[in-house]
């Protein structure tokens, strides 16, 4: 079975603050998604990996950055931590591509 | 339009009863299909891939039409345990980082 772990399932942040949040998959998996969830906004893309080092802009990227530095974690950075951000953070990885997503347990992350 | 739609529900149906959501796509050039469902303040989790010829998985059958651009699942003799939010996924061609998440359809099943 897949295991995408997720660093923190609640995280309390205050405004301004930079924000790491990690994510690792164990399945050698080269494709990797960072997603936030709001309430009547579904799924959003924020940023997506397809290699280490190599990392794509998804629908909504501002006021995140991410970092793959090694295949099997990818991080979303949140370089100053707005109240706009509280909000379900989602990691996701994928082997080949019409293979089906699979999630981490997601990080609830609140900004004060 | 949107790209991908669900009928939000809520479905509320007794134990035992047989329910089934459709879920439309608009892009034909759609390559994967998938359910998933997501019970409160958890992750997304998969239920199961859509094939063209159909397939089941116990109590759960998907469904493709490519023609008329729809998914199905039909959840037969549906347990308690069924109650949460079905989200239809599609994978368009376009791109590898384009999957598109339906809003989900929230199912409720009463003892």
């Amino acid at each position: 079975d897949v295991k995408v772990t997720q660093s923190s399932r609640y995280l309390v942040k205050r405004t301004g603050e930079k924000v790491f949040l990690e994510c690792v998959q164990d399945m050698d998996h080269e494709n990797m998604f960072w997603y936030r969830q709001d309430p009547g906004l579904g799924l959003r893309l924020i940023y997506f990996s397809y290699d280490v080092k190599m990392k794509e802009k998804g629908d909504i990227p501002e006021g995140y950055s991410v970092s793959r530095e090694k295949k099997e974690r990818f991080s979303l950075i949140l370089e100053s931590a707005s109240t706009n951000q509280t909000s379900m953070y989602l990691c996701a990885s994928r082997g080949q591509l019409n293979s089906p997503l699979h999630f981490g347990n997601g990080t609830r992350l609140t900004v004060t | 339009r949107k790209e991908v739609e669900q009928d939000p529900g809520p479905f509320n149906v007794p134990e035992g009863a047989t329910v089934a959501f459709n879920c439309t796509y608009s892009n034909s050039a759609s390559q994967s299909f998938f359910w998933y469902r997501q019970d409160c303040r958890k992750e997304p989790k998969l239920l199961m891939s859509v094939y063209s010829s159909g397939n089941e998985d116990g109590r759960f059958t998907a469904q493709l039409n490519r023609a008329s651009q729809y998914i199905s699942l039909l959840i037969r003799d549906s347990k308690l345990s069924d109650s949460a939010t079905y989200l239809c996924v599609v994978k368009p061609y376009s791109s590898a980082s384009k999957i598109i998440f339906g809003s989900g359809t929230r199912l409720s099943i009463r003892p």
